[in-house]
């Protein structure tokens, strides 16, 4: 099985800053990578797949980057809408592995 | 526009039974791979088990094999997983996903296995 290792596992950042979230794979999955994100009460949504390809109607503040086992996703200029928890994702094999989340949180 | 409508979850006691359904539209269903994805209350999301376009092929969480089955009914654009042997730490919202990267969830139905 693929291990999905996300780092922080949380971080507190204020309005127009920019964050960092990083996601290991422990093995190389290309770029078999997706990120979503996730609001308390809803369902994860989908906002980056093959690294860096945004969803539909995702803002360009967000971005992915990274192939083979190390990834990054960056959220640039902060909203008060970003506020919420991100899961990472390979779909390189099964089984289909999430990463254990960062919960990003207004400092 | 992409919609998934899970739908059959409730209170279960262990070693119970209990099947979801997931009503899809506004694509096209039997060309898709689908998922089924849960999480556990304050948990992550996990996932469960795949089935291929034509219901040929599946897989399963180690968690879940032998004892949950997924199938599909592509003229009712309709997925299914029933559920045996329920454990409690099969309580969870289980989430109806489209292809292997998850691109559209539903609202998800909540499984409760409790005595």
């Amino acid at each position: 099985d693929i291990q999905m290792t996300q780092s922080p596992s949380s971080l507190s950042a204020a309005v127009g800053d920019t964050v960092t979230i990083t996601c290991r794979a422990s093995r190389a999955i290309t770029n078999y990578l997706a990120w979503f994100q996730q609001k308390p009460g809803k369902a994860p949504k989908s906002l980056i797949y093959a690294v860096s390809i945004l969803e539909s109607g995702v803002p360009s503040r967000f971005s992915g980057s990274g192939y083979g086992t190390d990834f990054t996703l960056t959220i640039s200029s902060l909203q008060p809408e970003d506020f919420a928890t991100y899961y990472c994702q390979q779909y390189y094999s099964y089984p289909l592995t999430f990463g254990g989340g960062t919960k990003v949180d207004i400092k | 526009e992409v919609e998934l409508v899970e739908s059959g979850g409730g209170l279960v006691q262990p070693g119970g039974s209990l099947r979801l359904s997931c009503a899809a539209s506004g694509f096209t269903f039997s060309n898709s791979v689908m998922n089924w994805v849960r999480q556990a209350p304050g948990k992550g999301p996990e996932w469960v088990s795949s089935i291929g376009s034509s219901g040929s092929t599946s897989d399963y969480a180690d968690s879940v094999k032998g004892r949950f089955t997924i199938s599909r009914d592509n003229s009712k654009n309709t997925l299914y997983l029933q559920m045996y042997s329920l454990r409690v730490e099969d309580t969870a919202i289980y989430y109806c996903t489209k292809v292997e990267r998850f691109e559209s969830w539903g609202q998800g139905t909540l499984v409760t296995v409790s005595s």
